[in-house]
């Protein structure tokens, strides 16, 4: 079956821009997860739904962060004014339930310069 | 103390040898341990999950898990170029409720043919 879709998949934006970052998870996940990688580094946890609700963003590094899950499939992750140590790979992950195996998606490699 | 520990490696085997990656966890509570491999510039696929003490074998992996002493680890039997890859050892840690992993830094794995 279809697996974790993210889009898109490269973005680059200007310092102060705005960028909204998709992640569609596999049918049925209710658990969804948001991460950031950085280059040479393991995946750092960002927020996570269980359904529409958020149950978790201390990951989060600023309140210019946002991300919302509003029908409990689709989520979509906001970055407001980027910054240059914004960039990083943003990774979207689903599961079928908290606990169980994360299955990831291809990222966005955001690039702000 | 970082929350997951592995080698950086590069970890170099010739073709055909069994590979041992290890990982070491501070939580002594954590529930769910996941072995992924990240192929250069592509996201963690993941390889192997192991829940309770003991071996768990698919195909040629091997994940071990020693709760007692904290930790983890996972074997490659017929090692293949294939299969040279960064791989990244995840935890669920106990005082989490909601299923995030914490990731160590990944242990590079380079097979020589």
């Amino acid at each position: 079956g279809a697996g974790v879709s993210q889009s898109p998949r490269y973005k680059v934006a200007k310092r102060g821009q705005d960028v909204a970052l998709r992640c569609d998870p596999i049918s049925g996940h209710v658990s969804l997860f948001w991460y950031q990688q950085a280059l040479g580094q393991g995946p750092e946890f960002l927020t996570y739904f269980q359904n529409e609700a958020q149950l978790d963003k201390s990951g989060l590094p600023s309140d210019r962060f946002f991300a919302e899950r509003p029908e409990g499939s689709v989520s979509t992750l906001k970055i407001q004014r980027t910054q240059q140590e914004d960039s990083a790979v943003y990774l979207c992950a689903s599961s079928p339930g908290l606990y169980y195996e994360q299955y990831f998606g291809p990222g966005t490699r955001l690039t702000v310069t | 103390q970082k929350e997951v520990e592995q080698n950086s490696g590069p970890l170099s085997v010739p073709e055909g040898a069994i590979a041992s990656l290890n990982c070491t966890y501070s939580d002594r509570g954590s529930q769910s341990f996941f072995w992924y491999r990240q192929y250069s510039g592509k996201s963690p696929e993941l390889i192997m999950f192991i829940y309770s003490n003991g071996d768990k074998e698919d195909g040629r992996f091997t994940a071990q898990l020693n709760k007692a002493s904290q930790y983890v680890s996972l074997l490659i039997r017929d090692s293949q170029p294939s299969d040279s890859a960064t791989y990244l050892c995840a935890v669920n840690p106990l005082y989490n409720q909601g299923g995030k992993l914490i990731f160590g830094q990944g242990t590079e794995l380079s097979v020589k043919p």
